[in-house]
């Protein structure tokens, strides 16, 4: 079946600093990749959407400039929470479509936490 | 604004029986719906997608699609303890750049499946 790698599952990281999370396709060329955030005992918001070779969109209220994504490659996409702060921690999935038809699929997840 | 709402519950069933979850969505335009089940702290899993009005069935699980409700649903037979989980409730919206489908969640519904 359709498996998405993340990584990394968890990180620890000071005030400041920048964070960098890949999310992979394994055995399908993703069309499309997701960005969702999760904060405790609340549902999965949509942060950004990537296509391959062009700019990603972003929901309301997120800042592209402090998420930068770039989407490399078919199977792959790169998240980097720049300047991270405490507000910033939370868990962060991606997940990879094949088309329209096809439901989302998820990576394992990175829990940030901002120190 | 899409809005997708779900119980949040904690829903709790005996072992063994059929556990029921609900889901009503906003956009009478949607035209893919999803579950997933998530485990505490980990990223969500598809449990099912259903696309047309009616039943579709697999295995232990039933989702239900009523589209002129604006409803669909989960059904859970022969409840195990391993059920104990949120179930998210998500509803596709076509990507037209690149394919896909943009998810909006609910906020989830705790089962709890009591020995």
């Amino acid at each position: 079946g359709a498996v998405v790698s993340q990584h990394p599952s968890r990180v620890i990281c000071k005030s400041g600093t920048s964070v960098k999370i890949e999310c992979r396709s394994l055995d399908f060329q993703a069309t499309t990749m997701f960005w969702y955030r999760q904060f405790p005992k609340q549902s999965l918001m949509l942060m950004a959407t990537s296509n391959e070779g062009s700019k990603a969109t972003y929901e309301q209220g997120v800042e592209k400039d402090k998420f930068l994504i770039n989407h490399a490659s078919l199977t792959l996409s790169t998240l980097t929470v720049t300047s991270a702060h405490p507000e910033d921690s939370s868990f962060y999935i991606c997940s990879a479509s094949r088309g329209w038809n096809s439901p989302l699929h998820f990576g394992n997840g990175t829990r940030l936490t901002v120190t | 604004q899409k809005e997708v709402e779900q119980n949040s519950g904690p829903l709790s069933v005996p072992e063994g029986a059929i556990a029921s979850l609900n889901c009503t969505y906003s956009d009478r335009g949607s035209q893919s719906f999803f579950w997933y089940r998530q485990y505490s702290g980990k990223s969500p899993e598809l449990i099912m997608s259903i696309y047309s009005n009616g039943d579709k069935e697999d295995g232990r699980f039933t989702a239900q699609l009523n589209k002129a409700s604006q409803y669909v649903s989960l059904l859970i037979r022969d409840s195990q303890p391993s059920d104990s989980a949120t179930y998210l409730c998500a509803v596709g919206e076509r990507i037209l750049t690149g394919g896909g489908n943009k998810l909006t969640f609910g906020t989830g519904t705790q089962l709890k499946v009591e020995l």
